[in-house]
Formats: structure tokens, C-alpha cells, sequence
């Protein structure tokens, strides 16, 4: 099976960044995602990592160390919009995902 | 329709009652799964398919039967609902390809009493 760790919450000021750690234990590893989900609605994919090194897109960027079981999400410019829960999945073997408890971000103006 | 839909939106159920929770996607994806999402324990997997036919167990299946007769439908059941399982539910879909990025339905509120 896999374990994953994420901050239960976090709490930043609109306008700047945060960076929300995910630490995995897996056998196969096939890649790690991340999921935004705002209260009440659906998971929506934000990234995917499968090699080392840096994902970006727009605001949001993903990081990943296999050789450490290591990914970070990096939010920039932060807006009130970003309050949600993310949530990080690692893929192991064949389409199963197993996802971290997820980390609640509170963005305050 | 267009992606996932689930119904019904929530539902009350009385503790013994058999009820069954419906998923369709209209992206011809593959493979489906189904998710319990309870507070502080994120999301869980109970059981998924991979292809029209083929069912397997996730990580909680226990009460829980699915069955994919086609490629579009998979449906969940619970033969007879325990208060544990008082939980959103979330279907989800993904292709065979590229990154298996999983698309979500918008969820089944469930509460057993």
C-alpha cells in the first residue's frame, strides 16, 4: 500500500505564496498528482509529475523527487479563490490512485 | 451529458435499506472507480474497474458490490446500509492513455441512520 503525509491545513495572505509538501511510501511508483477541491464540490486535476524536476503552469507548479518520495505544489499570487483543499495522489502499478488526507489552504486578505 | 454525472445528489437512507448509487460518463473512458470521502481521512477507494466487465476490490469494499456492464455505467451498491457508511461517495473515470488523469463526478451525499 502507500502512505502519504500532507499538512492537515495552512493558512497564507492573499497576494503571496505557499508550498504544500506531500512525503509518499509506494512500491511502483507511476506517478503524483495533485487535485484542487474547493468545499462541497468535486476533485479537479491541477499536475502531474512522473520524472524529477519542476511541472509549471501558469500560477501553479508541481516538484517531484522520486529518489526522496517528494513532491511540493507551489501556489504564486495567491488569490481568495485558491481557498481549498489539495490533495495529493500517487499512482502505483496500473490507473489506481491513492490519495494523501489532503491539505486545507486558507487565503486571507 | 457531458463528463460525469451521479444521482442522486444525496440521499437519506434508513440503517438495512439496499441502495444503489449510479455513475455515468459519456467520455468513453476505460476505467471507473468509486470513492468514499469521509473528514481528516481523504479520499478512498472501494472499488474501480478497468475495463467493461471487469470489476476489482480498492481499499474499503467491504459492504459494498459494483458491476460494469458497459462502458459507460458503473454502478454502487450497498446491499444492506450500516451508519458507517454515512459518507460522500465519488465516481470517477479515466482513460487508458497518457497520464490516467482521473475526472470526477460531483459526488453522492449519503447519510445512514
Amino acid at each position: 500500500g502507500q502512505n502519504i503525509d500532507q499538512p492537515t491545513e495552512m493558512t497564507a495572505t492573499e497576494g503571496a505564496i505557499v508550498q504544500i509538501n506531500c512525503t509518499y511510501q509506494t512500491s511502483g511508483f507511476n506517478g503524483l498528482f495533485w487535485y484542487q477541491q474547493h468545499a462541497g464540490e468535486a476533485p479537479t486535476f491541477l499536475s502531474y509529475n512522473v520524472l524529477d524536476g519542476l511541472e509549471e503552469k501558469g500560477r501553479f507548479s508541481s516538484f517531484l523527487s522520486r529518489s526522496k518520495g517528494y513532491s511540493y505544489l507551489l501556489l504564486k499570487e495567491l488569490q481568495m479563490k485558491d481557498s481549498a483543499s489539495y490533495l495529493c495522489a500517487v499512482k502505483a502499478g496500473d490507473y489506481k490512485l491513492s490519495f494523501g488526507a489532503g491539505t486545507t489552504v486558507t487565503v486571507r486578505a | 451529458i457531458a463528463g460525469i454525472t451521479q444521482a442522486p445528489t444525496s440521499q437519506i437512507l434508513a440503517a438495512g435499506r439496499r441502495m444503489t448509487l449510479r455513475c455515468t460518463q459519456d467520455m468513453r473512458h476505460n476505467a471507473m472507480y468509486w470513492y468514499r470521502q469521509d473528514l481528516g481521512l481523504g479520499l478512498r477507494l472501494i472499488h474501480y474497474s478497468n475495463t467493461a466487465g471487469t470489476t476489482g476490490k480498492g481499499e474499503v469494499p467491504d459492504g459494498y458490490s459494483v458491476s460494469r456492464a458497459n462502458t459507460d455505467d458503473f454502478p454502487l451498491t450497498l446491499a444492506s446500509a450500516v451508519p458507517s457508511q454515512t459518507s460522500v461517495y465519488f465516481c470517477a473515470s479515466s482513460d487508458s492513455g497518457g497520464y490516467n488523469e482521473q475526472f470526477f463526478g460531483p459526488g453522492t451525499r449519503l447519510t445512514v441512520l
